[in-house]
């Protein structure tokens, strides 16, 4: 089985541009969250869908937003970006059968904001 | 408030010994999951090991156990019989049940364990 797909695995952005950020999850798995990891912050919730609503969101500005697909893919834009956006923004999948689901991790986008 | 505290910023570790990354947390929901995961260096967090609030045992996976302290709120990982693939970055972090949101982890600032040959 696959795991959780992340693309582009890089990307390199300039201020005041937007960037769409893909995830696929583990087939079969219907919740997908968003994290923004950075080295002063740690890993931050930015978002979770489930069945194309966004059911959970974390404390971002508006200029983060995303959505889910009828497949479970997942996108995150972040338009208008800025210095601070640069970050390693990890998508996570899980089945939603439980609250003790654990949630499976993609490898990241590594996004830089110059 | 929600909140994980990871005090050790960095560990080293001897090869084949063990070792335990220390985890604190707070929580007002009386039902909460505990999580440890492990980000090697390519950065995908790897899930090690899960324990419930309600869990009357420790959890263990193989060499991890969880250290499980409920009254002084603290859930420490322990691995046993380091091998040199263990260094890392680990997490602890918490979800609150009661939402019944699964998607919401609440991390910790992670521990960085170094194991030496």
């Amino acid at each position: 089985k696959a795991g959780v797909t992340q693309t582009p695995r890089y990307l390199i952005k300039t201020r005041g541009q937007q960037v769409t950020l893909s995830c696929s999850p583990i087939s079969g798995h219907r919740s997908v969250s968003w994290y923004q990891q950075t080295p002063g912050q740690g890993l931050q919730f930015l978002f979770e869908y489930f069945s194309e609503t966004q059911r959970n969101k974390g404390n971002f500005p508006g200029r983060f937003s995303g959505r889910q697909f009828s497949n479970s893919r997942s996108e995150m834009n972040v338009s208008t970006l800025e210095l601070g956006d640069s970050a390693l923004y990890l998508c996570a999948s899980s089945p939603d059968r439980g609250r003790a689901e654990k949630l499976f991790f993609g490898s990241g986008t590594q996004l830089s904001v110059l | 408030a929600q909140k994980i505290t990871q005090t050790q910023p960095g560990m080293f570790v001897q090869e084949k010994e063990a070792v335990t990354l220390d985890c604190t947390y707070d929580t007002s929901d009386p039902s909460y999951g505990l999580f440890w995961y492990k980000q090697p260096s390519s950065g995908e967090m790897i899930f090690l090991i899960y324990q419930g609030s309600y869990d009357q045992q420790n959890a263990t996976e193989g060499r991890y156990s969880l250290n499980f302290q409920k009254a002084r709120k603290s859930a420490n990982l322990v691995i046993s019989a380091s091998q040199l693939g263990d260094s890392a970055m680990y997490f602890c972090a918490m979800r609150e049940l009661s939402s019944g949101n699964t998607g919401k982890l609440i991390f910790g600032q992670g521990t960085t364990l170094q194991v030496k040959p």
